[in-house]
């Protein structure tokens, strides 16, 4: 079974700073995905970025970045210039894919993080 | 505009009293999954549809059921439900399972 997560409750920023927030992943699956899903007050989802795992290369969105450590099972997301829009709960999701590259169907989500943006 | 539509918003009911919250989305994805949000525990996925009449249990589907008989619609079923599925749900929806998740904008259940 996949277990995803996410060390910090709550973290806070100062808007136009930087902040990271964390996520780890257990799995022995070699093939897999990883979102970050954004829950502003309105309860709404939003993804924000997404990664496979057979690309090395970081997703970037605009201001959102994500820093992708395979070997330790790591998925951050990085915000530059934070806004006041920013101010969220975050989720990492882990769904991990057959060899054939089809999916499970299972998707599994971290506890969340609560980011709070600070005028 | 494309979009997954979840009802009620809001629910209170009683123990025992059967219910069911639907989901509908109008984007032809063959995917779609529910999921329950508790503090401090995220989104736990209950069930998830790969196609029409595939259904499967996802990490918490105790005390649920839940049908596919069209493409566009995934209802969630409580036969007798029990103050410890007081929760938020969430129906979510996607062409391929690995793309991004349309979500609905959630049920808020309480069960007294």
């Amino acid at each position: 079974a996949q277990t995803v997560t996410q060390s910090q409750p709550e973290m806070s920023v100062q808007e136009a700073e930087t902040v990271t927030l964390s996520c780890t992943y257990d799995t022995s699956e070699n093939n897999y995905y990883l979102f970050w899903y954004k829950q502003p007050p309105s309860r709404q989802m939003i993804l924000v970025i997404r990664q496979e795992a057979y690309k090395q290369q970081n997703a970037t969105e605009n201001r959102f970045s994500v820093n992708f450590q395979k070997a330790a099972k790591s998925f951050s997301l990085k915000i530059s210039d934070s806004q006041l829009g920013d101010t969220a709960m975050y989720f990492c999701a882990f769904g991990a894919l057959r060899a054939g590259g089809t999916s499970y169907g299972k998707l599994t989500f971290g506890q969340g993080t609560i980011l709070t943006v600070h005028p | 505009e494309a979009q997954v539509t979840q009802n009620p918003r809001y629910l209170i009911t009683v123990t025992g009293k059967k219910l069911t919250v639907t989901c509908s989305q109008n984007m032809n994805h063959e995917y779609m999954s529910w999921y329950r949000q508790d503090p401090g525990l995220g989104l736990r996925q209950i069930y998830y549809s790969m196609n029409v009449e595939v259904t499967d249990k996802g990490d918490v589907p105790e005390g649920y059921k839940v049908s596919r008989k069209e493409k566009r619609n995934f209802p969630l079923i409580l036969e007798s439900p029990s103050p410890n599925q007081t929760s938020l749900y969430f129906c979510a929806s996607s062409l391929l399972i690995d793309e991004k998740l349309f979500f609905g904008s959630g049920t808020q259940l309480s069960v007294l």
